[in-house]
Order: structure tokens, then C-alpha cells, then sequence
């Protein structure tokens, strides 16, 4: 089945560290790429997006994620978390075939904890 | 600007019992409103994919007499979990696709915590 992997489940790691957490998809074809946030007891929000074009995406407080086509990837990094970054970490996918045309495809998500 | 927003926040209902769940985009219009299922520790599942003035496609495996989905305006739908059961216990959460802002950018609402006793 066709399919959104993120890699980790769970990441702990200190303030100042570099993050980086892993997405790959198995769909073909073209397809529209998002990482969504959410924070503890908060809703979903977007990071960032690419539909096409620089496939290095800069989004909101810092993060950017770099489309490699030919790794079907679209990983997430920032160069130095917060405290403030502890969340859960969704990439998902749009595929734009018919029948899935305008269809969040999601991971299925990484914890990150960032520790004082 | 693009605020969703969710009603209740949380539901406690007795077996058998139907729940509603609104979903509601405040700043915008949108043909197109989505259901998702969420269990802890996991993804986000797509139940139904709602439509202004027509009626829920449902995904694969969801049951549309049990999940009744209502899209009366462009900034309204409807979840309605009818005969609920313990094991419908979940976090719902809907989003809503901008109409102008082209076919891929959804903005997701709070969530609605559901717990069937």
C-alpha cells in the first residue's frame, strides 16, 4: 500500500542540538509535500510546504525541509531547537492522482522532546 | 486569518447515545471540509471528505451510517457519531480547505476529544 514513513517515533534531544527527522513517501508521480506541528494540546499547524520549484523549503521558527525527488524524501531540519520546539511532528503528503486529488496522506508522526 | 474552529472541545456520551461535532472555518469559506481520526500515538486517519451542498465520500472501511457527515454551508459541517460506542472513543479533528487560496492548503481545527462510556 502506497504510504507516508516517517522514521522516528521518538526523539529526545537538548536545547541547541540539531534536529533533523526523516520522511519518506511511496507514491509516484507528482505530489504536494507538508510537515505539520502540534503542540501539546494544541491544534495542527503548518510548518511548511512545497509544491514545487527550490527543493529546499524554509518555513516558520526556523525550520526548512529539502525535497529530493529521487529519494521520494522530504526530511524536516532545524539547526538548533528550543525547548519551545517539544511537539509532535507530522509530514504528510498530497498525491495528485484523481482519485486522491486534495488528500492529506499522513505519517504517522515523531514525538520530540527537547530537554533544558 | 484561516481559524477553524471545533464544538465541543470534549464530549463525554453514554453507549448508544449520538454525538454532534461541528466544525467550523471562521474567516473564510470552504467548499471542502475533511474528517480525520486520531488514536493516541498515532496519525491522523481521513474518515470523509465533506463537500458543501453535497453529500460525504467516505475512505474505505468507515461506516457512513455511523459517521453522518453534514455540510450545510460553506463555513459549517457536521459530525455526527450515531449509536456510539466505547470503542468510538477517539479525537476527532476536521479541516478545512481555503476556496481561494488553491485546491492543497488545509487549516485543521482543535480537535474534539471523544469518550463513549
Amino acid at each position: 500500500a502506497q504510504s507516508v514513513s516517517q522514521h522516528n517515533h521518538h526523539v529526545i534531544l537538548s536545547e541547541a542540538a540539531s534536529l533533523e527527522l526523516g520522511c519518506n513517501y511511496s507514491y509516484g508521480g507528482t505530489v504536494n509535500l507538508f510537515w505539520y506541528v502540534q503542540y501539546p494540546g494544541q491544534h495542527l499547524q503548518l510548518l511548511l510546504k512545497y509544491f514545487s520549484g527550490d527543493p529546499l523549503v524554509k518555513g516558520i521558527k526556523g525550520f526548512e525541509a529539502e525535497f529530493i525527488k529521487s529519494k521520494f524524501s522530504f526530511n524536516l531540519r532545524k539547526p538548533s531547537v528550543q525547548w519551545s520546539d517539544t511537539a509532535e511532528y507530522f509530514c504528510a503528503v498530497i498525491p495528485m492522482t484523481t482519485d486522491s486529488w486534495g488528500k492529506l496522506q499522513f505519517g504517522a508522526g515523531t514525538q520530540v522532546v527537547v530537554t533544558p | 486569518g484561516a481559524v477553524v474552529s471545533q464544538h465541543p472541545s470534549r464530549v463525554i456520551c453514554k453507549s448508544g447515545t449520538s454525538v454532534k461535532i461541528e466544525c467550523r472555518s471562521l474567516d473564510f469559506q470552504a467548499t471542502t471540509m475533511f474528517w480525520y481520526r486520531q488514536f493516541p500515538k498515532q496519525s491522523l486517519m481521513l474518515m470523509a471528505t465533506s463537500n458543501e451542498g453535497s453529500k460525504a465520500t467516505y475512505e474505505q472501511g468507515v461506516e457512513k451510517d455511523k459517521f453522518l457527515i453534514n455540510h450545510a454551508s460553506l463555513t459549517l459541517s457536521t459530525l455526527t457519531v450515531t449509536s456510539a460506542h466505547p470503542e468510538d472513543s477517539s479525537f476527532y479533528i476536521c479541516s478545512a480547505r481555503v476556496l481561494a487560496g488553491g485546491p492543497y492548503e488545509q487549516y485543521f481545527g482543535p480537535g474534539t476529544r471523544l469518550t463513549v462510556t
